[in-house]
């Protein structure tokens, strides 16, 4: 596709509802990213995937956060149980190869609103 | 931990006026550095970057250099445009563990008036 590709654009949930949302990624783009903006924030990295092993989740922040690449494309961050803490933009991001030094590409981001 | 640090905005000057945003970083060793912008109901996107020290990022008239004595990546643009109203944000490249990360700064908001 022309860019990276995240839905829902909006997403509005109950408190202990579970959430999924997707990235597309640039065709071919080896690298992907996704991030937490929270609002009057910089974005803060939640985990990296290359290909279809994610090689670094360091940063999600609990255990109810959990994503996927099954095929090293699409890629899924799913929320389970939200809390109200969790309302926030959340960010894709791919990179052709596996370094930051190359150009990275962001989604216009998925904005959580968790009531 | 590494961080990065930006001035604070919002950030309000008029059509050709000159453009300063300050940002500075703690991080071992010497990091990557760049400058990201998100303008209005857009994605990130990457503005300039700097690899190693006395480096200088340009892009689109906005210059920043690297510099490793003050530890600062400020951005700079001689005369800013409507269209150069957006959030910008400072950003240094993490290596740990044999992955990469992004730290980003708080962003700052830049409004110019025509």
């Amino acid at each position: 596709g022309a860019g990276v590709s995240q839905s829902p654009r909006y997403k509005v949930a109950k408190r202990g509802q579970d959430v999924a949302l997707r990235c597309d990624p640039i065709s071919g783009h080896v690298s992907l990213f996704w991030y937490q903006q929270a609002l009057g924030q910089g974005p803060e990295f939640l985990t990296y995937f290359q290909n279809e092993a994610q090689l670094d989740k360091s940063g999600l922040p609990s255990d109810r956060f959990f994503a996927e690449r099954p095929e090293g494309s699409v890629s899924t961050l799913k929320i389970q149980r939200t809390q109200q803490e969790d309302s926030a933009v959340y960010l894709c991001a791919s990179s052709l190869w596996d370094s930051y030094n190359e150009k990275l590409f962001f989604g216009s981001g998925t904005q959580l609103s968790v009531l | 931990g590494d961080s990065v640090t930006q001035m604070e905005g919002p950030v309000t000057l008029s059509e050709e006026a000159f453009l300063t945003i300050n940002c500075t970083y703690t991080a071992t060793g010497y990091p990557s550095l760049f400058w990201y912008v998100q303008y209005p109901g857009e994605g990130l996107q990457l503005l300039l970057k700097a690899t190693k020290a006395d480096d200088k990022g340009s892009n689109k008239g906005f210059e920043a250099t690297y510099r490793k004595e003050t530890t600062s990546f400020h951005l700079e643009k001689g005369s800013v445009q409507v269209s150069d109203s957006a959030v910008y944000f400072c950003a240094l490249l993490k290596s740990q563990g044999g992955s990469e990360k992004l730290v980003f700064g708080k962003g700052t908001k830049l409004t110019v008036n025509p």
